[in-house]
């Protein structure tokens, strides 16, 4: 199967402080990532879409200048949580779908975000 | 506007069978997916469904009816490590996925 990772898995920031996460397709090309976020005991809720070398798709209600996305490669995909404040604590996910059978997304293994 | 449903929460014994259903309301269809999500953990993907009828992998099947909207996950000889979250997710006609809430399966010994 395809693996995707994900860096850092955890983080602590202070209130006022940026955080990048970082998410690599390992043994496939990424068409397409895509970054989501998870509340304790929610569903998992797409932030935004990116394909490699154009800007991200962002979902309605997610600021595009809070949560910077760039796709500069088809393995790299970063997710940088700017000004982050306590609200912004969450489990951030992120996927690549490329050249699959089925289209599947491949999870990487989360960021947990705590902003004290 | 587009829709997945899926219990909340199931519970079943050990050894026994289950069956999770989905149905859906979308934009198009273009195959639907069924993830596995432990507490803390990523999802995982365990299958797809884009033609009408049952997919066996090992003590999972997935069944689909596009004309009924309606899909299952079968979980056989369940195992204490099955208790997870199930997520159903359909991929619409502009190739987003649609998430279902998960149900959140309890195996009990």
């Amino acid at each position: 199967g395809a693996v995707v990772s994900q860096h850092p898995s955890w983080v602590i920031c202070k209130s006022g402080t940026s955080v990048k996460i970082e998410c690599r397709s390992l043994d496939f090309q990424a068409t397409t990532m895509f970054w989501y976020r998870q509340f304790p005991k929610q569903s998992l809720m797409l932030m935004a879409t990116s394909n490699e070398g154009s800007k991200a798709t962002y979902e309605q209600g997610v600021e595009k200048d809070k949560f910077l996305i760039n796709h500069a490669s088809l393995t790299l995909s970063t997710l940088t949580v700017t000004s982050a404040h306590p609200e912004d604590s969450s489990f951030y996910i992120c996927s690549a779908s490329g050249d699959r059978e089925y289209n599947e997304q491949f999870f990487g293994p989360g960021t947990r975000l705590t902003v004290l | 506007g587009q829709n997945i449903d899926q219990p909340t929460e199931m519970t079943a014994t050990e050894g026994a069978i289950v069956q999770i259903n989905c149905t859906y309301q979308t934009s198009g269809f273009n195959g639907l997916f069924w993830y596995q999500q432990h507490a803390g953990e990523a999802p995982t993907f365990l299958s797809y469904n884009v033609l009408d009828g049952l997919e066996e992998k090992g003590r999972f099947s997935s069944f689909l009816s596009r004309s009924k909207g309606y899909s299952y996950l079968l979980l056989k000889e369940l195992q204490m490590k099955d208790s997870a979250s199930y997520l159903c997710a359909v991929m619409d006609s502009n190739y987003q996925l649609i998430w279902g809430a998960g149900t959140k399966l309890i195996i009990k010994p």
